[in-house]
């Protein structure tokens, strides 16, 4: 089946511009997680969705960093008035059902956006 | 706090040569998962294998094992006979629940 996708592939945009980035999580996969991976570096979580729940926010590096997931399915992580050092990419990862205390699941991740602030 | 440290930042080999990627993590949680994940030049995070806090049996498929020994807090893989193909960066992942903290990964190259 189709696996995790995200557009778009690369993004180049000016400093104070805002950016939206998409995610489409594979079908029936409850929980959806941003990270960011800077180059040469380790992945940084940024938020996490399940199902109809709160997210977890406590990853957002700032303010300018927001994130929503609409009918619990394809998810937009919007940062405003970017910076240089927001350049990175970002990377979307589904699982499923994976529940705080029970069982955790593997993360199935989308091929990146690459995002160049200039 | 959890944290999870892979000291090799970058093992060079040369093809049919074994080579083991360590994987050292922290945690006060009895209950956890270990992850190990490949990451090859595309750029694509792939799973290899979840084990979690309960299960020290090692495990091997193909020409991958894993080594987990909660006495060390260690979760380390080797890659027997490496190949070409296995030139990607690795990532050791902990997780307890949804959040799950990686490792700074190890650059595997694999020469012909």
């Amino acid at each position: 089946g189709a696996g995790v996708s995200q557009s778009p592939s690369n993004k180049v945009t000016e400093k104070g511009k805002d950016v939206e980035l998409r995610c489409d999580p594979i079908s029936g996969h409850t929980a959806l997680y941003w990270y960011r991976q800077s180059l040469g570096q380790g992945l940084e979580f940024l938020i996490y969705f399940q199902g109809n729940s709160a997210p977890d926010k406590s990853g957002l590096p700032s303010d300018r960093f927001s994130a929503e997931r609409t009918g619990g399915s394809v998810s937009t992580l919007t940062i405003q008035r970017t910076q240089q050092e927001d350049s990175a990419v970002y990377l979307c990862a589904s699982s499923p059902n994976p529940v705080a205390g029970r069982r955790s699941y593997e993360q199935y991740f989308g091929p990146g956006t690459r995002l160049t602030v200039t | 706090a959890q944290k999870v440290t892979q000291a090799q930042t970058e093992i060079s080999v040369v093809e049919k040569e074994d080579v083991t990627l360590d994987c050292v993590y922290e945690t006060r949680d009895t209950t956890y998962y270990l992850f190990w994940y490949k990451q090859p030049p595309s750029g694509e995070l792939v799973f290899l294998i979840r084990r979690n806090s309960f299960d020290e049996q090692n495990e091997i498929s193909g020409r991958y094992s894993w080594n987990f020994q909660k006495s060390t807090s260690s979760f380390n893989f080797t890659i027997t006979a490496s190949q070409v193909v296995d030139s990607a960066v690795y990532f050791c992942a902990l997780s307890r629940g949804f959040k799950t903290i990686f490792g700074a990964g190890t650059r595997l190259f694999v020469k012909a």
